[in-house]
This record gives C-alpha cells, sequence and structure tokens, in this order.
C-alpha cells in the first residue's frame, strides 16, 4: 500500500515564524503536491513537484516555497507564517499510470496566531 | 478554464438507502479523467473511484459507482445502501490528461442518519 506520511497532524504556530511542514511517500512516486484546503473553497494547488529539484507553482503560490532534495521528501516552506495562512495543508503524490490517481496524506491543520 | 462544480453542500441519507452526490465539470479538452474522493473527520482524502473520458461503461468499485454523462459533462457519484461510516466530506476532482494539475470542487458533506 502507498503510504504519505506528514510532519505534523496538528501545529500551532506564531505570526512571523518560518514554519516547515514534511511530506514522505514510500513508492518512489515522481510527482508530488501540496494543497491547501479551506471551507467552502476546496483543495487549492500551492506548488507541485515533478522530479528531485523540480517544481511549479499551483494557483496559491504567494507566502510559500517548496523543497525537494530527495525524491520522497517535498517539504513546504511558509517564510514568515500569517494568520491567513491558518488552514488545513495537504500533501499528495501521484501513482503513475492510466489513472494516475492522488494518494494523500493525513494532513496538519495549521493554526497560525 | 477547467471547473468542477458540487452544488450541494451537504446531505442527509437514512442508513442503508442510496444516495447521489452531484459533480458537474467544464473543459475543453476531449480527454481527463473524473476522481472521487472521501475525507473523513479525521482529515485524510481517501480515492474512491476513477473514470477516464474515454471509458464507455460507467466505473463502479463496490458499492460506489460513477455516473458518467459525457455530453451533460456530469459525474455523480452513487453510493448505495449506505452505512454509517460513510458520514464524510465528498470532493469531485478532474485532472486534463497530459498536465499534472488537478481541479476540486468545494465539497459535499454527507450525513448517514441511523
Amino acid at each position: 500500500d502507498v503510504k504519505v506520511t506528514q510532519s505534523s497532524r496538528y501545529l500551532v504556530k506564531r505570526t512571523g515564524e518560518k514554519v516547515f511542514l514534511e511530506c514522505v511517500q514510500d513508492m518512489d512516486h515522481e510527482n508530488m503536491f501540496w494543497y491547501r484546503q479551506d471551507p467552502g473553497l476546496g483543495l487549492r494547488l500551492i506548488y507541485f513537484s515533478y522530479d528531485v529539484k523540480m517544481k511549479e507553482k499551483g494557483d496559491i503560490p504567494e507566502g510559500y516555497s517548496v523543497s525537494r532534495e530527495k525524491k520522497e521528501r517535498f517539504s513546504l516552506i511558509l517564510e514568515s507564517a500569517s494568520t491567513n495562512q491558518t488552514s488545513m495543508y495537504l500533501c499528495a503524490s501521484i501513482n503513475r499510470g492510466t489513472q494516475e490517481t492522488q494518494y494523500f496524506g493525513p494532513g496538519t491543520r495549521l493554526l497560525v496566531l | 478554464a477547467q471547473k468542477i462544480t458540487q452544488t450541494q453542500p451537504g446531505m442527509f441519507v437514512q442508513e442503508k438507502e442510496a444516495v447521489t452526490l452531484d459533480c458537474t465539470y467544464d473543459t475543453s479538452d476531449q480527454s481527463y479523467g473524473l476522481f472521487w474522493y472521501k475525507q473523513p473527520s479525521s482529515g485524510e482524502m481517501i480515492f474512491l473511484i476513477y473514470q477516464g473520458s474515454y471509458d464507455e461503461q460507467n466505473a463502479t468499485e463496490g458499492r460506489y459507482s460513477l455516473n458518467f454523462q459525457k455530453a451533460r459533462k456530469s459525474a455523480n457519484l452513487v453510493i448505495s445502501a449506505s452505512q454509517l461510516g460513510d458520514s464524510a466530506m465528498y470532493f469531485c476532482a478532474m485532472r486534463e490528461v497530459g498536465t499534472y494539475k488537478y481541479i476540486f470542487g468545494t465539497g459535499t458533506r454527507l450525513k448517514v442518519l441511523a
């Protein structure tokens, strides 16, 4: 079974702090994604990566950066956390094949005070 | 632009009955994939079912089936014999073949009543 893990389920940070959210997948997937989920807005793509050190901006990249130094690990970085970044963050990776179904991690609920 | 619309923010269904969750999509591409995910209160998104735009038959996975009407651009999820454990948020999503961008709807919260 594909396993996607995220470093924290719940996180509380202060405004201005640098925040790291880590995602690890164990199935050698090339493509990984970071989404943000807010009520009434569904999931919005922040960044995705199609290979080590390769990344592309999604729909809402402002205020975020990412790092992919190893194939299995994709990190989301909030350079200076703000209260409007309080949200649920979901990481996903793709199972290559005809369906290319995304497999998701358990999510990190981030509260910025 | 691609778009997924889920018009039902919340729904109730009696245990053991069937329920249909609506999803319409908008795309100009001929080749695309449609997905349904379930998100329980724990937060994890669970893949339920997939339908390719060229698939002639509606997809089925156990109690889940996808009512795919290409001309109407709808991809409704049908859950048969609802169970209490089906209570969750359900998301419809689309991906255009050749891209890695997935578009998600805003979700439908389903509550199964005992």
